[in-house]
């Protein structure tokens, strides 16, 4: 079945350090991708998302490209800030309509 | 505007009671989704209403888990006899449908002792 896996963590990065965080997927078709953030003692949030290959999502310095030749979505930020310590999960969407397949999350920690 | 809310927000039961946790989606809001996230993990699929309709159950552990959503707006996720194996945060998420992405509840977190 489909799945999505994503590099362990915790990633402890000082401020303004460059971020990557790999996501692969498994998935029969052409899924939409996407990244949540969750931050402490808040809900799971839309970050950003991309429906097709070569589509790049983008929202508050934050990227990530749909790439289908390596079946990756990695999340990039230029800059890190301590306001963006928080979990991220990687997540596929095989259909319109389907739920979600996320992967196990990646806890990242920003030190001034 | 009103998020999706959820309640309650902490729930402890012990071993072999049953529970009940409710989702209020945003209104007009056609799908309804739940999830379970345990300690450490992702969210992982339970079930799925279309207004009324569950149109995909197959996520639920057992048969001591059930779901409703009988007027397509509120959605319910009972669970019976519960386990300490259900210990985690049950998720709640809507959307308007069409391809859209959802919003999450903050979720309800169950510990069972």
């Amino acid at each position: 079945g489909d799945s999505v896996t994503q590099m362990e963590g915790p990633v402890t990065l000082s401020e303004e350090a460059f971020l990557t965080i790999n996501c692969t997927y498994t998935a029969t078709g052409y899924p939409s991708l996407f990244w949540y953030v969750q931050y402490p003692g808040e809900g799971l949030q839309l970050l950003l998302k991309a429906t097709k290959a070569d589509d790049k999502g983008s929202n508050k310095g934050f990227e990530a490209t749909y790439r289908k030749e390596t079946t990756s979505f990695h999340l990039e930020k230029g800059s890190v800030q301590v306001s963006d310590s928080a979990v991220y999960f990687c997540a596929l969407r095989g259909g319109s309509q389907g739920n979600l397949i996320f992967g196990k999350g990646t806890k990242l920690s920003v030190k001034p | 505007g009103a998020g999706v809310s959820q309640s309650p927000r902490y729930k402890v039961a012990k071993r072999g009671q049953d529970v009940a946790l409710r989702c209020d989606p945003i209104s007009g809001h056609v799908s309804l989704f739940w999830y379970q996230q345990a300690l450490g993990q992702g969210p992982e699929f339970l079930t799925y209403f279309q207004n009324e309709a569950q149109l995909d159950k197959s996520g639920l552990p057992s048969d001591r888990f059930f779901a409703e959503r009988p007027e397509g707006s509120v959605s319910t996720l009972k669970i019976q006899r519960t386990q300490q194996e259900d210990s985690a945060v049950y998720l709640c998420a809507s959307t308007p449908g069409g391809g859209a992405s959802e919003y999450f509840g903050p979720g309800t977190r169950l510990l069972v002792l």
